[in-house]
């Protein structure tokens, strides 16, 4: 009963890094959502897919690009990494956009 | 900005007590919904309440919402040290045709002493 599964837990970039956060869900959920979390800003919106084929800009979508791969997979990549995107970045999915969300357990990134 | 404000940041009460959450949002929401986060750990869904409803229950959790001024309450009773965590609301807005996305506020940290 994996849920919400991300990968990688941590992670330790360089300044101008690239890397993709994996995130993946075997609920069959339509839709799907990257938020990034820091302290005393609680959950932003980065990207969200209300369903298989499309994405969507969130509140802070500068810095990221996202693929929605199939139904299961919503990928967060970020092309060359800043110091500002030092942060725990969660996903999360939904049966529906407008239904409650089940989130994994988080990717704690740390940009240098 | 965000679309979620939660009142207060920080919440510190006796074991037993009652705990209540305000949340004010911004623009029209097809439902709200309360979540609870443990330490560094991912959020877990508690209660939605529809656009349509003005109160609900689950538990010892009591939810409402205020159309007319943008608001709800998250009332916890009778809690316990293990209801220490992070809450947070949650609106779930139109963004276009039968699209939706989940925006989250900041958060309140209740402490609860045993």
């Amino acid at each position: 009963n994996a849920g919400v599964t991300q990968t990688p837990k941590f992670q330790v970039l360089k300044t101008g890094q690239s890397m993709t956060l994996q995130c993946a869900q075997d609920m069959n959920h339509n839709s799907m959502y990257w938020y990034r979390q820091d302290p005393g800003m609680g959950l932003r919106l980065i990207y969200y897919s209300a369903s298989e084929g499309t994405t969507d800009k969130g509140e802070v979508p500068n810095g990221y690009n996202v693929s929605r791969l199939n139904k299961r997979e919503f990928s967060l990549r970020l092309e060359s990494a800043a110091p500002s995107q030092t942060s725990v970045y969660f996903c999360a999915s939904a049966p529906t956009a407008n239904t409650e969300a089940f989130f994994g357990q988080g990717t704690r990134l740390t940009v240098v | 900005s965000q679309q979620g404000e939660e009142d207060p940041q920080a919440l510190s009460i006796q074991e037993g007590e009652n705990a209540t959450m305000n949340c004010s949002y911004k623009t029209s929401i097809n439902n709200l919904q309360w979540y609870r986060q443990n330490s560094g750990r991912g959020l877990v869904h508690l209660i939605l309440i529809r656009s349509n409803e003005r109160e609900k229950h689950s538990g010892r959790l009591r939810v409402t919402l205020d159309t007319s001024k943008k608001s709800s309450s998250l009332l916890i009773t009778a809690s316990r040290a293990a209801d220490t965590a992070s809450y947070f609301c949650a609106t779930a807005e139109n963004s276009g045709g039968s699209n939706y996305k989940l925006t989250f506020g900041k958060g309140t940290l209740l402490t609860v002493n045993p």
